[in-house]
């Protein structure tokens, strides 16, 4: 069974732009859910996806968004991008939400200058 | 304060050394509880949880939780070189989905 997969892997973009990360889960996983990892704060929760809807979110400015496709597929999105976004974008799945046994992506690693 | 502190290390043990890496929470609703670990450059690989207290054992891996001390513990036997990675803990409540993550040990086995 193929794992999670997130595309791209690397990314550089420059303050003020925009940027959509793409994660399609472990088949036959419908939840999806995002983290922001970086040195000094490590591994802080985003939010989740269900069924095509957000049922949780974590404390982030409304820059960031994401939502979930009727295929679980999802994607988030960073408006207005600044320097302290530069970060490792990781995205879980898992059968149905609050599941211990998530599974993790290789993560997007995002460069904001 | 965090909801849950770890230390982050680094930690170098030689190989074969028994490594215990532990983590502190404030919350006593935390229920679930789980050790990941990270090798460079990859995501999170769950390794362990438990639920509520007690030890659980899987190989060389031994997973402890004290509600009590709002303390939890991973101990790694015999470590291999192969053990190195960074170790995080993470917690979650009964009723809520969201999992809080500690910042990571970062663990070193020198051969």
């Amino acid at each position: 069974k193929a794992g999670v997969t997130q595309t791209p892997r690397y990314l550089i973009k420059t303050r003020g732009q925009q940027v959509t990360l793409s994660c399609s889960p472990i088949s036959g996983h419908r939840s999806v859910s995002w983290y922001q990892q970086t040195p000094g704060q490590g591994l802080q929760f985003l939010f989740e996806y269900f069924s095509e809807t957000q049922r949780n979110k974590g404390n982030f400015p409304g820059r960031f968004s994401g939502r979930q496709f009727s295929n679980s597929r999802s994607e988030m999105n960073v408006s207005t991008l600044e320097l302290g976004d530069s970060a490792l974008y990781l995205c879980a799945s898992s059968l149905s939400p609050g599941q211990e046994t998530q599974y993790f992506g290789p993560g997007t690693r995002l460069l904001v200058l | 304060q965090k909801e849950v502190e770890q230390d982050p290390g680094p930690l170098s043990v030689p190989e074969g050394a028994i490594v215990s890496l532990n983590c502190t929470y404030s919350n006593s609703a935390f229920q679930y509880f789980m050790w990941y670990r990270q090798y460079s450059r990859k995501g999170p690989e769950l390794l362990m949880y438990t639920y509520s207290s007690g030890n659980k054992e899987d190989g060389r891996f031994t997973a402890q939780v004290d509600k009590s001390s709002k303390y939890i513990s991973l101990f790694i036997r015999d470590s291999q070189p192969s053990d190195s990675a960074t170790y995080l803990c993470a917690m979650r409540d009964s009723s809520a989905s969201k999992i809080i993550f500690g910042s990571g040990t970062r663990l070193s086995i020198r051969p």
